[in-house]
């Protein structure tokens, strides 16, 4: 298993232009989250999707928009990119429950200039 | 709402030395509680969790207790080695219905000095 695999490792975005970072999971897991993560703070979390189908707004979810087409699939877009945008996104996984492990990828370094 | 605070970092040891993180919690109900670690340039891993007071979650010599009394899941390693430089989160979870939302620290970046 890969686990969870995000691309890209890396972007530089101009300020307004739009991306999506993608992040797909091969654990056949159902839940599945984006956070981000500032220098020097603890993950935020973004949005998170119990399901295909079924997403909802995490604590800091402005600016951003997901979408669940796919048990495997969770792609984050950033709409009109902005410097307060610039942090590095991990996507997780998890089976259902609130004890059970989050399976975090390798992330997403992004930089809005 | 729920809160985690952790120690300030960074923390630098020598090899084998005591390691204490420590973490404290505010939170409604009774959370569950997990410390994460971040090796360079990698997501986070799971090291250990509790899930319910007096609980102790162990992992690769890596020790944390749920104390209720006190709030706390502060972690604990005898002797350190120089692999275990990374950065810790200590987190919670509601034990609410629905997605496990975790809330987490800060994080403490570690060094460990051979």
């Amino acid at each position: 298993n890969a686990g969870v695999t995000q691309t890209p490792k890396f972007r530089i975005l101009k300020i307004g232009q739009s991306m999506t970072l993608q992040c797909t999971q091969d654990m056949n897991h159902n839940y599945m989250y984006w956070y981000r993560q500032d220098p020097g703070m603890g993950l935020k979390l973004i949005y998170y999707s119990v399901g295909a189908g079924i997403t909802d707004k995490g604590e800091v979810p402005n600016g951003y928009n997901v979408s669940r087409s796919t048990t495997e699939d969770f792609p984050l877009r950033l709409e009109l990119a902005a410097p307060s945008q610039t942090s590095v996104y991990f996507c997780a996984s998890s089976l259902a429950g609130v004890v059970n492990e989050q399976y975090f990828g390798p992330g997403t370094r992004l930089t809005v200039t | 709402g729920n809160s985690v605070t952790q120690m300030e970092g960074p923390v630098t040891l020598s090899e084998e030395a005591f390691l204490t993180i420590n973490c404290t919690y505010t939170a409604t109900g009774y959370p569950s509680l997990f410390w994460y670690v971040q090796y360079p340039g990698e997501g986070l891993q799971l090291l250990l969790k509790a899930t319910k007071a007096d609980d102790k979650g162990s992992n690769k010599g890596f020790e944390a207790t749920y104390r209720k009394e006190t709030t706390s899941f502060h972690l604990e390693k005898g002797s350190v080695q120089v692999s275990d430089s990374a950065v810790y989160f200590c987190a919670l979870s509601d034990k609410g219905q629905g997605a496990q939302k975790l809330v987490f620290g800060q994080g403490t970046r570690l060094t460990i000095n051979p």
